[in-house]
């Protein structure tokens, strides 16, 4: 049991480069959700999922993308990387009033 | 909409003595409250939480918190800091499942 899987785990991109960061788990969890972390501000809600075919915007989706057409699989899409996008990327699944589950990040540089 | 404040941004404690990191909430719901640990350079692991059954909530490795809804907290505490306590440590309040507010986080360093 994997668990929640990101990859990759590093990552460094130019300014304006695209790239996907995928999430997959395994657990058949219907709730998916991605975060970003920066130093001082905990993590924020950049998108989230409650099943196949459903995402929504969280706190900060600006400059990102997700589709969600699989329970399983929930990547998250950087359309036109920016240097403010240099952050440690969490992805996250649960099931309705069960633990929240985090992958071990992606760590994500842009120049 | 749902909002947590963590008090301090950093702890130091000696090994061996008590710790406490504290949190304010706000929520429109009555809210799930957790406790996150991130060790360096790792990802997040639940130390507890609070789904309005007991107000003293006993989590992994000795710590606990009370949520006190008159005060609106949620404090952590830990009657004896082992070093491995060492990490960032995050109040997190929702009020579905799915949808987690954190706070900035407090660091705990354990000095020996």
């Amino acid at each position: 049991n994997a668990g929640v899987t990101q990859t990759p785990k590093f990552q460094v991109l130019k300014t304006g480069q695209s790239m996907t960061l995928q999430c997959a788990q395994d657990m058949n969890h219907e709730y998916m959700s991605w975060y970003r972390q920066d130093p001082g501000m905990g993590l924020r809600l950049i998108h989230y999922s409650v099943g196949a075919g459903i995402t929504d915007q969280g706190e900060v989706p600006n400059g990102y993308n997700v589709s969600r057409s699989t329970t399983e699989d929930f990547p998250l899409r950087l359309l036109s990387a920016a240097p403010s996008q240099t952050s440690v990327y969490f992805c996250a699944s649960s099931r309705a009033e069960r633990e929240v589950f985090f992958g071990q990040g992606t760590r994500l540089t842009v120049v | 909409a749902q909002s947590v404040t963590q008090l301090d941004s950093h702890v130091s404690v000696s090994e061996g003595t008590p710790v406490l990191l504290r949190c304010n909430y706000s929520s429109s719901y009555s809210p799930s409250l957790f406790w996150y640990v991130q060790h360096p350079n790792k990802g997040l692991q639940l130390l507890l939480k609070y789904t309005s059954a007991a107000t003293l909530v006993k989590g992994i490795n000795g710590f606990e918190a009370e949520f006190k809804k008159s005060e609106t907290s949620f404090h952590l505490t830990k009657p004896s800091a082992h070093m491995s306590d060492a990490a960032e440590y995050f109040c997190v309040v929702s009020s579905n499942d799915y949808k987690l507010s954190f706070g900035a986080g407090t660091t705990v360093t354990v000095r020996a």
